[in-house]
């Protein structure tokens, strides 16, 4: 199957400050990659749907001046949370799959982001 | 609304096999997943569902009754690594993913 990666695996920061988390995909051309947040002891929450060369859909709920989510390539997609603050703390991770057809649909996700904000 | 319900968290013993039960109420349905989560790692894909009835993967098997709106993932011959999260997934008319919230799965010696 497909390989993701995610990068960085983890990061702490301060309140207030912005964090990027990249996702690439190493096998696989992504036209649609998933962003997810798990808090913990949670179900993996959807939070948008990154589209290569177009704006991204996000899911409701989620601040999109926030969460900014950049799909300029095939096999990169990058999520930057702005100003975060310590309610963001997170397993952030992002998943690529042709959900979009009716195919089996499995997605493949990468290793995941843990995001601590102090 | 749509909702998809798992036990919370199931005890087994190692060698044993053990049952995981889902239930789902989605707007429209085009496949149900399986996924295993271990702590602090992201999901990895174990099954998928489209049409009634069991597949078999190994130790891992699933079913689904779509009439039922009900799917199970059976794990045979259980050993200490199958101590995971066990999450359901429904692929709704949207084709947008419907997760679970999971099964804490906990093996004994």
């Amino acid at each position: 199957g497909a390989v993701v990666s995610q990068h960085p695996s983890w990061v702490i920061c301060k309140s207030g400050t912005s964090v990027k988390i990249e996702c690439r995909s190493l096998d696989f051309q992504a036209t649609t990659m998933f962003w997810y947040r798990q808090f913990p002891k949670q179900s993996l929450m959807l939070m948008a749907t990154s589209n290569e060369g177009s704006k991204a859909t996000y899911e409701q709920g989620v601040e999109k001046d926030k969460f900014l989510i950049n799909h300029a390539s095939l096999t990169l997609s990058t999520l930057t949370v702005t100003s975060a603050h310590p309610e963001d703390s997170s397993f952030y991770i992002c998943s690529l799959g042709p959900a979009g057809s009716p195919g089996s649909g499995t997605q493949y996700f990468g290793p995941g982001t843990r995001l601590t904000v102090l | 609304g749509q909702n998809i319900d798992q036990p919370t968290e199931m005890t087994a013993t190692e060698g044993a096999i053990v049952q995981i039960n889902c239930t789902y109420q989605t707007s429209g349905f085009n496949g149900l997943f399986w996924y295993q989560q271990h702590a602090g790692e992201a999901p990895t894909f174990l099954s998928y569902n489209v049409l009634d009835g069991l597949e078999e993967k190994g130790r891992f098997s699933s079913f689904l009754s779509r009439s039922k709106g009900y799917s199970y993932l059976l794990l045979k011959e259980l050993q200490m690594k199958d101590s995971a999260s066990y999450l359901c997934a429904v692929r709704d008319s949207n084709y947008q993913l419907i997760w679970g919230a999971g099964t804490k799965l906990i093996i004994k010696p």
